[in-house]
């Protein structure tokens, strides 16, 4: 059971390239966030999908985009990268539908941008 | 606007001790709450979950309690073990969340546990 997966698991850009991060669950999970996670600043909702087909904000969108290609992924893309935008960054899933209300959490990509 | 604190930043405990970390939260109408772990340069890992509507939840020598009125939540950690050193997070839903119940942060409890 694979649960949530994210690709890369580290990236090195330099200012201005662009660049996809992917994420995939295997849960059948409605919901899907992107996260990044900044040293002083915790964790922060960058965009958000309640369910296949919809996105929405969330506190931090600005120089991201993001695409919920089907039920299972949910992809991030940051068009012209800048320093401000190194982080890690996480991708999660959840389920209200069932019930059940818990995260389930990707690894992480770190990404550096130089 | 809700904000999530978590007290302290950083402890360290020797082996075997019980040990209680910390979380506040200013708005009390929430949906949920959550604990985390998160393991250095790793994910994070859903502990436990309070409905709103619950006191505590346990989960083997973990226990999470939670207290709307005063705007607080506790977690427990029985007879620590080394294996039980990393940070600890909580995290808050709306209760107006809607659909997605997008989750407010604390900065996390640093746990080290020294053999």
């Amino acid at each position: 059971n694979a649960g949530v997966t994210q690709t890369p698991k580290f990236q090195v850009l330099k200012t201005g390239q662009s660049m996809t991060l992917q994420c995939a669950q295997d849960m059948n999970h409605n919901s899907m966030y992107w996260y990044r996670q900044d040293p002083g600043m915790g964790l922060r909702l960058i965009y958000y999908s309640a369910s296949e087909g919809t996105t929405d904000k969330g506190e931090v969108p600005n120089g991201y985009n993001v695409s919920r290609l089907n039920k299972r992924e949910f992809s991030l893309r940051l068009e012209s990268a800048a320093p401000s935008q190194t982080s890690v960054y996480f991708c999660a899933s959840s389920d209200v539908s069932q019930g059940f209300y818990g995260y389930t959490f990707g690894s992480g990509t770190r990404l550096t941008v130089v | 606007k809700q904000e999530v604190t978590q007290i302290p930043a950083a402890l360290s405990v020797p082996e075997g001790e019980n040990l209680v970390l910390n979380c506040s939260f200013t708005d009390s109408a929430i949906y949920n709450l959550q604990w985390f772990r998160q393991d250095p340069g790793k994910g994070l890992t859903s502990l436990l979950l309070i409905q709103s509507s619950q006191r505590e939840q346990t989960s083997g020598r973990l226990n999470a309690s939670l207290d709307k009125s005063s705007g607080r939540s506790t977690l427990y950690i029985a007879a620590s073990q080394p294996g039980d050193s990393a940070t600890y997070l909580c995290a808050v839903s709306h209760s107006n969340a809607g659909n997605n119940r997008k989750l407010i942060w604390g900065l996390g409890t640093s746990l080290a546990v020294n053999p």
